[in-house]
């Protein structure tokens, strides 16, 4: 199983970043891919997930309006897009395959905006 | 509401054996949790999964000196023969209907 993400942002205030997870070495559709970010310095914050499979999501309900979860079965490649970007949301997003009994994580994509 | 607390930090020697704790919020005892590991400037790792029974599951290669347990609302991660790279940040996380959500995690330093 391997999760490898996209590169560094640079964002503006007020701008957007979409963030891409490749998925490998399992059947994409049959795991739940979940995002997590990490201020610096600070812990663990869970945002949402969807479901490769149909593509329901659910967010957390501080991102809810903000973020938005896709996926393109047909490249294994999940997405994660945050809009109305402050200077708080400067984190690692994470990308992670959840499934039952296991759990893998992508490298995380430091995301900084700053005007 | 779900919650899970940790304490924010814990220490123990080198060859030692540490326990560090995850708590519950009130109505959610019978909650899976799942442990992670960040060492300093790196990604989280998954460790494992503890059931309300204390049945556990561990990620790859996690070594056998990893243990989990449960008691009522708490969950237990306890780490024997520690080692220098067992230092770092460990978050408990436990999910609802559509949610998840982390503790802010356990700092530990390895003396």
């Amino acid at each position: 199983v391997q999760l490898v993400q996209s590169g560094a942002e640079v964002k503006k205030p007020g701008a957007s970043v979409k963030v891409s997870c490749k998925a490998s070495g399992y059947t994409f559709t049959g795991y739940y891919i979940h995002w997590v970010r990490q201020a610096p310095g600070q812990g663990l914050e869970w945002m949402g997930r969807i479901n490769p499979d149909g593509g329901d999501t659910n967010y957390a309900q501080q991102f809810q309006g903000r973020a938005a979860m896709t996926r393109d079965t047909s490249i294994t490649t999940a997405y994660m897009e945050l809009s109305g970007l402050r200077s708080d949301d400067t984190a690692v997003y994470y990308c992670a395959r959840v499934g039952a009994t296991s759990y893998y994580w992508g490298q995380g994509t430091l995301v900084t905006v700053s005007s | 509401q779900l919650v899970v607390t940790q304490s924010p930090s814990a220490s123990a020697s080198v060859g030692a054996s540490v326990k560090l704790t995850c708590t519950l919020s009130s109505g959610h005892n019978n909650n899976a949790i799942a442990w992670h590991h960040q060492q300093p400037q790196k990604g989280p790792r998954y460790l494992m999964k503890v059931n309300f029974d204390g049945r556990h599951t561990k990620g790859d290669g996690i070594p056998d000196r990893f243990s989990g347990s449960s008691s009522g609302a708490e969950r237990y991660l306890t780490i024997s023969s520690l080692q220098s790279e067992d230092e770092g940040d460990y978050y408990c996380e436990t999910w609802g209907t559509g949610t998840w959500v982390f503790g802010a995690g356990t700092k530990l330093t390895v003396l």
